[in-house]
């Protein structure tokens, strides 16, 4: 089990669908960030939130927002998305001003785009 | 800029050793090493800081060669355990308080350890 909680665990969508996935955690990181993870490839950065606030945005797609309600909280809202966005999708968390702490990362969802 | 893992893929038999590379072309301020089995999250193995110095997590560990700008990821008396796919992630720029961090991960590398 993870300390870093992503719904849903998978995901078949149609390319004109609007969904959500979430990411919660609750061990007071204050930096959370999203990952694309295509099949046998490494994780790819997508945006980090730091403190709630978008610091990062790796020129995504705008069919990808990102939301950070909370401290506890990562949204990635999805709208009108292409087939080539099948991927698996990877919450991340850290904590900020430690250089030596990790990103602990949850399960992922699997998204399929039909 | 992504780094370069080396080799691609590696099998071994239980009890064998093997040694995973992750070099790059640009000044390094961390290397983080993750593995990653199938369908599963990648799980934090260890940090390396730049400065040369080398860590251990009971049978694995991992050195980081500043000079060389090279960080390697020593597997030792492997177990079945140990199979999956080896990441290493890269900083490079300083890590200033108050920033989160912004990792590059190199392509992977396969393990597997057979019986």
């Amino acid at each position: 089990d993870t300390e870093v909680t992503q719904t849903p665990k998978h995901l078949v969508m149609g390319m004109t669908n609007k969904k959500s996935l979430k990411c919660e955690q609750h061990m007071g990181h204050r930096a959370m960030y999203w990952y694309k993870q295509k099949a046998k490839k490494p994780p790819e950065l997508m945006f980090v939130y730091s403190y709630e606030k978008l610091s990062i945005n790796e020129s995504v797609p705008s069919r990808f927002s990102p939301e950070c309600p909370n401290s506890s909280l990562l949204n990635l809202h999805l709208h009108a998305l292409q087939p080539e966005d099948s991927a698996l999708y990877l919450c991340a968390s850290s904590q900020v001003g430690h250089p030596n702490q990790p990103q602990h990362f949850g399960d992922g969802t699997r998204l399929s785009i039909l | 800029q992504q780094p370069v893992q080396s080799p691609q893929a590696v099998i071994l038999r239980e009890g064998e050793d093997a040694v995973i590379n992750c070099s790059s072309s640009k000044a390094l301020y961390s290397v983080h090493w993750y593995r990653q089995k199938h369908g599963e999250a990648p799980v934090f193995l260890m940090i390396l800081l730049k400065g040369g110095e080398q860590k251990g997590h009971e049978k694995i560990s991992a050195s980081f060669n500043e000079k060389k700008q090279q960080s390697s990821l020593y597997l030792t008396a492997s177990q079945l355990s140990y199979s999956g796919t080896y990441f290493c992630g890269t900083e490079y720029t300083s890590y200033s308080s108050g920033s989160a961090r912004q990792l590059t991960f190199g392509s992977g590398t396969q393990l597997t350890v057979l019986p």
